[in-house]
């Protein structure tokens, strides 16, 4: 069964750093790009940024460009989005998804909570 | 960026009756090379994450229940629940996969009348 265990959401404060983090199991998480996708409170899904299968490509929405970052560590099945520079306009709950071919989304995991405000 | 408009925001239909939701797009996204509309529609219950339903605009994900289908091609794309039942009552979205970014439409509410 595929699975995708999300950590590391939590209130922080506008310009703070977090750190989101992704674990895999049942499937061969090295062949398979990944994405991060957020939804601010009651409004609509943004895709946010995807990795390639060895982390040799990265892409990222424009809003997000230079803060974030999306790492991958095959050996621990783990994605991860370092989150810099926060800003209120980040408030999301932050999903990683298993991202098919760099198509569509297959597998999400349960969404976390960040919570940008003084 | 592609934009995707959904229509109606949110809809009301009786159990067993039909229920549609239309999805336009700012641009083709009907590759030609190899005739595939790069499209996917998903479904979200309040407190979870979306699920897939449906990708190549009309391919239906493993698991999912035939009442659901897609429709269209080019710009124009349509969701089809046949039969409304209880456990449909959901936000639904289309999302592109044409290009990058990647978007999705607001979503439309699914609600029993």
């Amino acid at each position: 069964e595929v699975q995708l265990v999300q950590s590391g959401g939590g209130l922080v404060q506008p310009g703070g750093s977090l750190r989101l983090s992704c674990a895999a199991s049942g499937f061969t998480f090295s062949t398979y790009w990944m994405s991060w996708v957020r939804q601010a409170p009651g409004k609509g899904l943004e895709w946010v940024a995807n990795i390639k299968q060895d982390g040799s490509e990265k892409n990222y929405v424009d809003s997000v460009k230079g803060r974030f970052t999306i790492s991958r560590d095959n050996a621990k099945n783990s994605l991860y989005l370092q989150m810099n520079r926060l800003r209120v306009e980040d408030t999301a709950v932050y999903y990683c998804a298993r991202d098919v071919e760099y198509n569509y989304f297959d597998y999400w995991g349960q969404g976390t909570l960040v919570p940008v405000s003084s | 960026d592609i934009v995707l408009t959904q229509s109606p925001d949110s809809l009301a239909v009786s159990l067993g009756e039909r229920a549609t939701i239309s999805c336009k797009s700012s641009q083709n996204i009907l590759y030609s090379s190899n005739n595939k509309n790069y499209l996917a529609w998903y479904k979200q219950k309040p407190g979870q994450p979306p699920k897939l339903l449906i990708y190549w605009a009309s391919t239906r994900e493993s698991g999912v229940p035939d009442r659901f289908s897609g429709s269209g091609s080019g710009t124009d794309f349509t969701l089809t629940i046949s039969s409304l039942q209880a456990e449909d009552v959901a936000v639904y979205y289309c999302q592109h996969y044409y290009n990058t970014p990647r978007t999705f439409g607001q979503g439309t509410k699914v609600e029993i009348k």
